[in-house]
């Protein structure tokens, strides 16, 4: 069935460092791929998205790539800050079913 | 300007207890969802409703009822509260574009404690 993976955390960075939080996913057909975010007692918010192959999404400094040929959807940051840390869950959509992977949880010291 | 809304934000009863927790959305989407959200984060599926039909009823005790009382409500109720029931619970929403593309935007959760 369709699922998604993603990099297991916590993972803890230095203001500034590169963040890479690795996704890929397995579904049939062609889904819709997201990043949501949810910081500390909040609700998942969108944070980007792509919804064909080659396709960049691009938010706030945070980019993903729609990559059908290695099935991932991986999301990086140039620069975390520390306003950064939050709860990371990369997302499929195919038809009625939406697919969320386990999240990643990433903290940003200064 | 609030696009899902969840009532109550917080909920803290007695194991055995029945409870509501509500949840509308203004944003004219035809596809509502309920999810429960455990301590380590992960997320699941338990009910969604497309223009107040049940589309998607995973694996859930049925002491969990949704009701959709139009398209822009969607309800849960809980009988009997079990300690495994605290947990956080996520209503979102999804339109129906064309080619069927959709994008889920959520509430900002109920925090159930089962005491």
């Amino acid at each position: 069935g369709d699922s998604v993976t993603q990099m297991e955390g916590p993972v803890t960075l230095s203001e500034e460092a590169f963040l890479t939080i690795n996704c890929t996913y397995t579904a049939t057909g062609y889904p819709s791929l997201f990043w949501y975010v949810q910081y500390p007692g909040e609700g998942l918010q969108l944070l980007l998205k792509a919804t064909k192959a080659d396709d960049k999404g691009s938010n706030k400094g945070f980019e993903a790539t729609y990559r059908k040929e290695t099935t991932s959807f991986h999301l990086e940051k140039g620069s975390v800050q520390v306003s950064d840390s939050a709860v990371y869950f990369c997302a499929l959509n195919t038809g009625n079913q939406f697919y969320f992977g386990t999240g990643t949880s990433l903290t940003v010291i200064p | 300007d609030t696009a899902v809304s969840q009532t109550p934000k917080y909920l803290v009863t007695q194991m055995g207890n029945d409870k509501s927790i509500k949840c509308e959305q203004n944003l004219g989407h035809d596809t509502m969802y309920w999810y429960k959200q455990d301590s380590k984060k992960f997320l699941k599926i338990m009910f969604s409703y497309n223009n107040k039909e049940l589309i998607i009823n995973e694996t859930v005790p049925n002491r969990f009822s949704p009701k959709s009382p139009d398209k822009a409500h969607l309800n849960l109720h809980i009988n009997s509260l079990e300690l495994g029931d605290s947990a956080v619970y996520f209503c979102a929403s999804s339109p129906t574009p064309s080619g069927g593309r959709k994008t889920q935007y959520f509430g900002p959760g109920t925090r159930l404690l089962v005491l």
